[in-house]
């Protein structure tokens, strides 16, 4: 497994702002993920971070939007641009772990954002 | 008609119960099938992982996979305070689970 940690944990910005949300992981790994997950809905993936490359985002997700940074195998920041209220929601970094029969994801503890 | 489905509860049962946690999915493809619990104000918890169907036990939990019927289950024994919790069924078309799929997730309690 893998402790991951993320910064903040949570934030209350104002309208047209920009948060960048850190995740930390206590190990080297290749592939780190970005979530959001809103209210009673299940989790969307918004982009993978693979160390030395561009990241690569799901459709529905631009860069300009959610600018992405994988300076290492065990750091990467994801970047909130221009905020809006529908931006409110919890923002999930994850990491895979090769092993088995599947590659298990593991989780930090999310970052709370809501934006007024 | 999404991906996959999971009834989102909330569940409520009494503390000792047997507990069923379901979901269906559309896609043939997917062979790595997981659960992860939540609590609130917590990131996902990986619980438990299987590859293509069958059965996996693990203490008082046991995940079930039928691929012909598109199901999947997660049992839990002997239900304590502790599981009350989201659970979220997740599942991958390839053997590497880069790409996963949630479903919504089922909130679940446990009373005393």
């Amino acid at each position: 497994s893998a402790v991951i940690s993320q910064k903040p944990s949570r934030d209350i910005c104002q309208r047209g702002t920009s948060l960048t949300i850190q995740c930390q992981v206590d190990s080297q790994v290749t592939m780190m993920f970005w979530y959001r997950q809103q209210p009673g809905q299940s989790l969307t993936l918004i982009a993978t971070a693979n160390q030395g490359s561009e990241a690569t985002y799901e459709s529905g997700f631009v860069i300009d939007k959610f600018p992405i940074s994988r300076p290492n195998l065990t750091f990467s920041t994801l970047t909130v641009s221009n905020m809006s209220p529908e931006d409110s929601s919890i923002y999930l970094c994850s990491v895979e772990i090769a092993g088995g029969p599947g590659n298990e994801q593991f989780f930090g503890p999310g970052t709370r954002l809501t934006v007024l | 008609q999404k991906e996959v489905e999971q009834d989102p509860g909330p569940l409520s049962v009494p503390e000792g119960a047997i507990v069923s946690l379901n979901c269906t999915y559309s896609n043939s493809a997917f062979q790595y099938f997981m659960w992860y619990r939540q609590y609130s104000r917590k990131g996902p918890e990986l619980l438990m992982y299987t590859y293509s169907s069958g059965n996996k036990e693990d203490g008082r939990f046991t995940a079930q996979v039928d691929k012909s019927s598109k199901y999947i289950s997660l049992f839990i024994r002997d239900s304590q305070p502790s599981d009350s919790a989201t659970y979220l069924c997740a599942m991958s078309p390839y053997s590497s689970a880069s790409k996963i799929i949630f479903g919504s997730g089922t909130r679940l309690s446990i009373r005393p």
